[in-house]
């Protein structure tokens, strides 16, 4: 009864260094979604992915952030050459659809501190 | 997207009720009202949702004024579990209901 499963939970890297974030969604669930939470604000919308397939980026930084779910494996949330203010807590969802009222599933998160 | 106002925090005593409060005066009639909770250093989690009339589930109750310019979380007895940032969110049911929109919330405090 797994629910949506993130990886790392807590992430250290240097200014300049790659972070990659990875999400497992629910079992039986398709369709994922990223969030990030920046100290002291609200969590806001980034990406929503299906297998294979990009959605809406309309949250996405235009630069250095990237997300991709594959055929197989988790999804993946990519920060190229990482900065100070990319320090944040960043959060999965899955959802079986996203007709009518369906609810998000969030995982546990993954924080990124950059040094 | 139609905003909410809610109160940043509140508090409770363990087992009493707790009301908490979110208005939404600019709601259009395709909004449902969502509430999340956020734990600490947990993600957020699904509550209740409601579009006109009250909802009960295992959780929480929601109480949606007649008007629909305002909506009432109740959670009928308290535990020190409980104590979590609660959301108030609107969403269209015809729109993008992925996107979460999250304000600050209203803390709530509970005390033993």
């Amino acid at each position: 009864n797994a629910g949506v499963m993130q990886n790392p939970r807590h992430l250290v890297r240097r200014r300049g260094q790659e972070a990659r974030l990875r999400c497992s969604p629910m079992k039986g669930h398709s369709h994922v979604y990223w969030y990030r939470q920046l100290p002291e604000e609200g969590l806001k919308f980034m990406v929503y992915l299906q297998k294979e397939n990009i959605i809406d980026e309309s949250g996405m930084p235009k630069e250095r952030f990237s997300a991709e779910f594959p055929k197989e494996g988790p999804s993946i949330l990519r920060i190229q050459q990482v900065v100070r203010g990319d320090s944040a807590a960043y959060f999965c969802a899955s959802s079986i659809g996203t007709g009518g009222t369906g609810e998000l599933f969030f995982g546990e998160g993954s924080r990124l501190t950059v040094l | 997207d139609a905003k909410t106002t809610q109160p940043n925090s509140m508090e409770s005593n363990e087992e009493e009720p707790v009301h908490l409060p979110c208005n939404h005066s600019t709601i259009s009639g395709t909004d449902y009202i969502h509430w999340y909770r956020q734990l600490p250093s947990q993600g957020p989690e699904y509550v209740i949702h409601g579009l006109t009339s009250n909802v009960n589930n295992r959780m929480a109750s929601l109480a949606i004024a007649e008007d629909r310019k305002s909506s009432t979380l109740i959670l009928h007895r308290a535990t020190l579990r409980d104590a979590a940032v609660y959301y108030c969110i609107l969403l269209d049911s015809g729109g993008s209901n992925y996107k979460l929109t999250f304000g600050k919330g209203t803390l709530l405090t509970v005390n033993p």
